[in-house]
């Protein structure tokens, strides 16, 4: 039974560059969850998807950032026009339902050039 | 605005001895609280929570403690153990929140043969 699969695990990117993250939740469920740490702090809410919706997109950058979960495949993170700023830890969570207990993938780590 | 600290962003301990973290929040709406641990190169796991009409929950060799007029929670780990070595996340959750948590920035736990 895989867990969270989130790829790639690391991805390089000069600034002005776009970065595509992508996260297959567990098997079942149909609610997914970003989230970002940057260095030195916590994990930060980014947006809530359920298959197809965008649920709750309050932590997200207002500018160049944006997130599906289409019916089929997995959920993407994209970040257009990276900057250096945007280099940090993302992490992708699923679970079954709103409020069930959340599972993390291993992350993806953004460095931008 | 860091609405959940944790304002020891190390701890060691030597083996066989508890280990206390500790974690304090701001929002008077936080009503659920967990606590994540986070090896390196993984995403954090679950690892034990409590809800806010509790005072004390325990899990094996993990207990949380919440004392909500202080607005104050640490976790227990007795006996701490080499593989308890990892980042502890605290995370809280608001009523109706569903799975957008606040999380606090870590503390490093060293467990010391």
């Amino acid at each position: 039974n895989a867990g969270v699969m989130q790829n790639p695990r690391h991805l390089v990117r000069r600034r002005g560059q776009e970065a595509r993250l992508r996260c297959s939740p567990m098997k079942g469920h149909s609610h997914v969850y970003w989230y970002r740490q940057l260095p030195e702090e916590g994990l930060k809410f980014m947006v809530y998807l359920q298959k197809e919706n965008i649920i709750d997109e309050s932590g997200m950058p207002k500018e160049r950032f944006s997130a599906e979960f289409p019916k089929e495949g997995p959920s993407i993170l994209r970040i257009q026009q990276v900057v250096r700023g945007d280099s940090a830890a993302y992490f992708c969570a699923s679970s079954l339902s709103a409020g069930e207990k959340l599972f993390f993938g291993s992350g993806t780590q953004l460095s931008v050039l | 605005d860091q609405q959940v600290k944790q304002n020891s962003p190390s701890l060691s301990v030597q083996e066989g001895r508890i280990s206390i973290l500790n974690c304090d929040y701001t929002n008077s709406m936080f009503d659920y609280f967990l606590w994540y641990k986070k090896y390196p190169a993984e995403g954090p796991t679950f690892l034990i929570s409590i809800s806010s009409i509790k005072d004390k929950n325990e899990d094996g060799r993990f207990t949380v403690f919440l004392n909500k007029s202080a607005k104050h929670l640490s976790l227990h780990i007795v006996p701490s153990q080499p593989g308890d070595s990892a980042v502890y996340f605290c995370a809280a959750n608001p009523t109706g929140g569903g799975n957008k948590l606040t999380f606090g920035t870590g503390t490093q736990l060293k467990v010391e043969l």
